[in-house]
């Protein structure tokens, strides 16, 4: 069975400051993928980044980065120099080559204070 | 950028009631798909459909829910008789492919509250 852990229920930083939300997931299969999704207050899920489990390349875009470790199983988000318009849930999910559906973890509230 | 736009937004119905939230997925996309939240809990999935059948259900679709696609844009979600666990956000989704390693785009949910 898939499973995703985000251990950090909440953060809260200041603005301009990194951050990094945690993220370690468990399957059995070989082929899998990563997503990580934001929710801002008003409540839709939006779509940030995929990640196949044949691609540990880390990926940059912006002021977004993230770390893929599968020694670790662990694919972390870091937010470089933090807006408060980051002030979101993250949600970090995952499908396995046999199964379709999205296993979500239970989110990290993130906060940025001005 | 196309999206998936679901109404209403927000809905409040009496325990027993019947609901029908409705759908309508990205204009290209094959798969749609129905999630929920319940308030301060994770995204859990309910159902996938594709050429107008259930592909798959999780255990928390029982025959109190049902889907359809009643034309060509259109997605619903129907609970025959509401109790007061299904309080939650639902969330559809639609993706291009039915594979794992597809896409599945959210739209902005539609908030139920049962009384």
């Amino acid at each position: 069975a898939q499973k995703v852990t985000q251990a950090q229920t909440e953060i809260s930083v200041v603005e301009k400051e990194d951050v990094t939300l945690d993220c370690v997931y468990e399957t059995r299969d070989t082929t899998y993928y990563l997503f990580w999704y934001k929710q801002p207050p008003s409540g839709e899920l939006v779509f940030l980044i995929r990640r196949n489990s044949f691609d540990e390349q880390n990926e940059i875009s912006g002021r977004y980065s993230w770390n893929f470790q599968k020694s670790t199983s662990s694919f972390n988000f870091t937010i470089t120099a933090s807006q408060v318009v980051d002030s979101a849930v993250y949600f970090c999910a995952l499908t396995e080559g046999s199964a379709r559906q999205l296993t979500f973890g239970s989110g990290t509230q993130l906060t940025v204070l001005p | 950028e196309p999206e998936v736009t679901q109404t209403p937004s927000h809905q409040v119905t009496q325990m027993g009631q019947e609901v029908i939230l409705r759908c309508v997925p990205i204009s290209n996309h094959l798969y749609f798909y129905w999630y929920r939240q319940i308030l301060g809990q994770k995204v859990e999935f309910l159902v996938s459909f594709y050429n107008n059948e259930i592909s798959e259900k999780s255990e928390i679709f029982d025959d109190q829910f049902s889907v359809e696609r009643p034309d060509g844009s259109n997605f619903t979600l129907k609970i025959r008789s509401t109790k007061l666990e299904d309080s939650a956000m639902y969330f559809c989704a639609s993706s291009w492919e039915h594979n794992s390693g597809n896409t599945i785009y959210f739209g902005e949910g539609s908030w139920l509250t049962v009384v």
